[in-house]
């Protein structure tokens, strides 16, 4: 079955850095493409980035653009997010998640867990 | 940027009776490939959230068929035929035709 297991999460200070990743399993991890999802506390779901399997093709929420990089290691079924510059706002649960079948465009069909990420003074 | 529109923000469902959530899409969802991208999703107290239909109206793998979804272009809605109690949390509608994927608000349901 599939699975997603974030970790990189913490507390960090505004202007620091933080790298998460994303261990994939259960499917061929290289035909798809995967979005990073955040969610602040009590808040709705916002897009954060998207990028095709090959990595040919990515994507940024204005809010995180020139900040946030996403990567991956086909090789080793992982996803990364590396976040600079963080600010508070930047407070989230961080979900990584799977593309279904088909398109650039398409999609979300598996979730993982999320990793909490604070940013506080 | 497409804006999503969910109403209502909740719900209280007696077990048993139906719930109906819409979501308003700013921009049509039709995509040239004849695909509309529209989904819903389900988060559950504590939970990340699930899928539950893609594309207006395939339900996913394991989705129960109380699940259903319709619509067109701009207007879109789910239905859950029998609320149960396992259906509390929050529904999220999601469009990716455009970048960014923008979610709706979210609809809190609850159970009476």
């Amino acid at each position: 079955q599939v699975q997603l297991v974030e970790s990189g999460g913490g507390v960090v200070q505004p202007g620091r850095s933080l790298r998460l990743s994303c261990v994939a399993s259960g499917f061929n991890f290289r035909a798809y493409g995967m979005y990073w999802v955040r969610q602040a506390p009590g808040k709705g779901l916002e897009w954060v980035s998207t990028l095709s399997g090959d990595e040919t093709m990515s994507h940024y929420a204005d809010s995180v653009k020139g900040r946030f990089t996403i990567s991956r290691d086909n090789s080793k079924n992982t996803l990364y997010l590396q976040m600079d510059s963080l600010r508070t706002e930047d407070t989230a649960v961080y979900y990584c998640a799977k593309k279904l079948p088909g398109s650039y465009y398409i999609g979300i069909d598996y979730w993982g867990q999320g990793t909490l990420v604070t940013v506080s003074p | 940027d497409v804006v999503m529109t969910q109403t209502p923000l909740s719900l209280s469902v007696t077990p048993g009776q139906p719930a109906s959530i819409s979501c308003k899409s700013s921009q049509s969802l039709l995509q040239s490939d004849g695909k509309t991208y529209l989904y819903w999703y389900l988060q559950k107290p504590g939970q990340p959230p699930q899928l539950l239909i893609y594309e207006v109206s395939s339900r996913f793998s394991g989705v129960p068929d109380r699940f259903s979804g319709s619509g067109s272009v701009t207007d879109f809605t789910l239905k859950i035929s029998r609320v149960e109690a396992e259906d509390v949390g929050v529904y999220y509608c999601m469009q990716t035709i455009q970048v960014p994927p923008t979610f709706g608000g979210g609809t809190k349901v609850e159970i009476k």
